[in-house]
This record gives structure tokens, sequence and C-alpha cells, in this order.
């Protein structure tokens, strides 16, 4: 099946900071989401981007298909910002449902 | 707030049990999924439902039987479950059961069993 490696594992951060994490899949697709998932568990849908670029405030996502990356970033981070970001995908030439990555789970500290 | 919303939040049961898991959308979607978040592990998709109808079982042991009633609610049934079951549950909903779907989660059952 299609791999999914997300980078960093880990990243800490202070308050303000800038970060990019990256999404990196074995195959090509035809749907990429990026999540975030709170400390308590919730898990929240940020961008649903198989390509291209899309902007949320602070967030922004951009997915090069062609190339097989997606990455995140997060601009003047906050300590609501921490968790865990997963990045999911499914496979374009097969009808799988959604693989996750294991995730970047992001400190920020104020 | 995402529109999904499980309970309980929090469940500890032995492993000679009964105990049910509920989820309930309100986003007026057709499909609803059940999850299984281990640690250190990516999100295991265990079964897909789409009107009320099972579409997908993942290879999830019988021990875990999940229950459609309408395409609002959606329970996973446990009896005798093992301590490596332990693990947040996470439900989700989708308009319709396609790959190009955009899903919302709940917030979880985390589970613990003795």
């Amino acid at each position: 099946g299609i791999q999914v490696e997300q980078s960093p594992p880990d990243l800490i951060l202070q308050e303000g900071a800038n970060s990019t994490l990256r999404c990196n899949f074995s195959d090509s697709v035809n749907n990429l989401q990026w999540f975030h998932q709170n400390p308590w568990g919730q898990l929240i849908n940020l961008f649903y981007i198989p390509s291209g670029t899309k902007q949320n405030g602070r967030l922004s996502a951009t997915t090069v298909a062609t190339e097989r990356y997606s990455l995140l970033y997060i601009s003047s981070s906050q300590t609501t910002d921490s968790g865990v970001y997963f990045c999911a995908v499914v496979p374009g030439t097969s009808g799988s449902r959604l693989t996750f990555g294991e995730g970047t789970q992001l400190t920020v500290n104020p | 707030e995402t529109g999904v919303t499980q309970t309980p939040r929090h469940l500890v049961m032995g492993m000679t049990n009964k105990k049910s898991l509920k989820c309930e959308q309100h986003l007026g979607h057709n499909a609803m999924y059940w999850y299984k978040q281990s640690a250190k592990k990516p999100l295991e998709l265990m079964f897909v439902y789409s009107l009320e109808e099972r579409v997908e079982n993942n290879s999830v042991p019988s021990r875990f039987s999940p229950e459609c009633p309408n395409s609002s609610h959606l329970f996973l049934h446990l009896h005798t479950l093992q301590p490596e079951d332990s693990a947040l549950y996470l439900c989700a909903s989708s308009q319709r059961v396609a790959t190009n779907e955009k899903l919302f989660f709940g917030s979880g059952t985390q589970l613990s069993v003795l």
C-alpha cells in the first residue's frame, strides 16, 4: 500500500516562531488532508488539498502532487497550535480509504 | 465543535465486560467510520458504513461489532476485549463514501482494558 512519511516527528517552538511540516507519499493521490489533533484527542480537519495551495489564517498548505509531497506552514505560532499534525492520503490508483502518516508532534512554548 | 459527538469520553472495562461506544453526527452526512488510534501508531480504519450499510471491514476481530441504525448514529459494541485493544477510538463522518471526501472526526473514546 501507499507509504506516508511525515517530518519532523517532533518539533518544539517558541511562541511567535514559524514552522514547516512535511508529508511525503509514495504514490499518486486524489485526496490529501491535513488534520490537527489537540491534546484532548480531538481531530480537526485543517485542509483538503490534493493539489495546489490554500490558506486559512496563520496556516497554509501546498501540495505538489507531481513530486509527491505536501507542506503545512504555521506562522506566528501560538500555544494553542500544540498537538499532533497528521497528513492523510488516498491513492489515486485504488478506491481505498484515507491512509494516515505517523504525525508530527508540535509543542509551542510560551 | 466538528458536528460529530462521541460518548463516553473515557471507558475502563474488564476483559469479560460488554460495553458500547456511541457516535452521532449532526452534519447530514451519509457515511460514517470507526478508526482506532493506538499509542505511537498511525490511525487505523476499522469499519465504513454508507447509508446504514457496512461497506468495509478491515480484518477487525469479531469482539468488535459495529451497528449503524441510521445515517446519523453509529455504535461499536465491545465484548471480551484484550488489553492490547486499549486505544483511542475515533468516529468520523463524510458526505458520502468516496475517495475524495473530507472527513470530520469526533473527540474519541479513550478505552482502557484491564
